[in-house]
């Protein structure tokens, strides 16, 4: 078993740019794909990134992920910050390939 | 357009147990696993169970193994958890989760709250 973990929050102002961090305890992170989900207060999780970079239909390019094997970890990365931004945004991964894995979660603050 | 549905949720005592419905359209419902995803109130994301798209494979997380059973009715377009012997921790909003390999899509969440 391994775990994932993002910050509890960041901040930062409309127009900026901000990159979220997730970091596998165990085991490499290229092993096994990365999702992103963002949480708007009240809503339920919509996809933003899925196998490590690739966006759904409808999401901006402003919102982009990757993987750095040097640092076991993965980032979203979102530029052009806007306040319908603001939201939890959580990484999720796979466990010998099938048991889902959720990092806790970071709060994004757009000041 | 993907739609998932849950219903089922609601008030149960400490050891009770409820079924939980996913009703899914949009897609061919046996052509993908589902899984079931839960938040406790104001916490983050736990992964709860994923069945394949024939209803052979299960797989569980450790916080519900052997007292949660997910199923699915496929001719009905439909998923299941049957939860057992429930707990205080395992109050939280459970969400039905197409996995569509474009990182999923999830239904509106139903709400469960253990508590005597």
């Amino acid at each position: 078993n391994f775990m994932l973990t993002q910050p509890h929050s960041v901040s930062e102002s409309p127009g900026k740019t901000v990159i979220i961090s997730c970091t596998r305890s165990s085991g490499s992170i290229a092993s096994n794909y990365v999702q992103w989900y963002q949480q708007r207060p009240g809503s339920s999780p919509t996809t933003v990134i899925y196998k490590n970079n690739q966006r759904p239909s409808g999401v901006p390019d402003r919102l982009s992920g990757s993987i750095d094997s040097s640092s076991n970890s993965a980032s979203l990365t979102i530029s052009g910050l806007k306040t319908e931004d603001e939201a939890d945004y959580y990484c999720q991964s796979f466990d010998s390939g099938i048991y889902w894995v959720f990092g806790g979660g970071t709060k994004l603050t757009v000041l | 357009e993907v739609q998932l549905l849950e219903s089922g949720g609601g008030l149960v005592q400490p050891g009770g147990s409820l079924r939980l419905s996913c009703a899914a359209s949009g897609f061919t419902f046996s052509n993908y696993a589902m899984a079931w995803v839960r938040q406790a109130p104001g916490k983050g994301l736990d992964w709860v169970s994923t069945l394949s798209g024939s209803g052979e494979s299960t797989f569980d997380g450790d916080s519900v193994q052997g007292r949660f059973t997910i199923s699915r009715d496929n001719s009905k377009n439909s998923l299941y958890l049957q939860m057992n012997s429930l707990r205080a921790d395992d109050t939280a909003v459970y969400y039905c989760v197409q996995e569509n390999g474009v990182g999923g899509t999830w239904g509106q969440g139903t709400l469960v709250t253990v508590s005597s």
